[in-house]
């Protein structure tokens, strides 16, 4: 019953360095999203996914970039970290029909100094 | 979430009733939701309401809609320590790509 999993859940880089987070879900989603989640500021949204083969930017795509592997992974790469990006960053999946209820993953918290 | 809003933090006492409060802004929205955050881990779904529907009520949790005013409010009832948690609404945007935007999120402590 693993649901949204993401790898890894922490990481502390180097201001340059790059790095990806990877996420897969197993409930045969077409739709899958990553989120960022800094104090005070609520979830923002980077990049989305809504199906195989397809990505758009969010609200704050600058920075990163994503890929849409498969139908369920959906990796997000930082090319040169920056401070900026020390944030709690949580990918999720949705699927339904007529309520788009997200799956979120359990979070990986990004340290970068 | 640049277009939802709500109160940063909430305190109650174990067994009182919490009503957490949110303000939208897209009269379009076709679904609001309501997420809990426990510490260390991601979102979950409690419930959500749509957009046609005043009220909705699911054991302790009851929803309430006004439209008119773009005002969603969720409200447990008998409030346990587990409640403490960060709840965060969410509405569904009606343009292009159906994605979610989410609020601040309320920082609920349940006191004993």
């Amino acid at each position: 019953n693993a649901g949204v999993t993401q790898t890894p859940k922490f990481q502390v880089l180097k201001t340059g360095q790059s790095m990806t987070l990877q996420c897969a879900q197993d409930m045969n989603h077409n739709s899958m999203y990553w989120y960022r989640q800094d104090p005070g500021m609520g979830l923002r949204l980077i990049y989305y996914s809504a199906s195989e083969g397809t990505t758009d930017k969010g609200e704050v795509p600058n920075g990163y970039n994503v890929s849409r592997l498969n139908k369920r992974e959906f990796s997000l790469r930082l090319e040169s970290a920056a401070p900026s990006q020390t944030s709690v960053y949580f990918c999720a999946s949705s699927g339904g029909t007529g309520g788009e209820k997200l799956f979120f993953g359990s979070g990986t918290q990004l340290s970068v100094l | 979430g640049e277009d939802v809003e709500q109160s940063l933090f909430l305190s109650v006492r174990e067994g009182d009733s919490s009503v957490i409060n949110c303000t939208y802004t897209d009269s379009s929205s076709t679904y609001l939701y309501w997420y809990k955050q426990e510490p260390g881990a991601g979102l979950q779904l409690l419930t959500y309401i749509f957009s046609n529907m005043d009220m909705k009520q699911d054991q302790r949790l009851t929803v309430l809609l006004n439209k008119k005013d773009k005002h969603l409010s969720l409200r447990i009832a008998d409030t346990q320590t587990g409640d403490s948690a960060i709840y965060f609404c969410a509405e569904k945007k009606n343009t292009g790509f159906q994605k979610l935007v989410f609020g601040t999120g309320t920082r609920l402590l349940v006191s004993p």
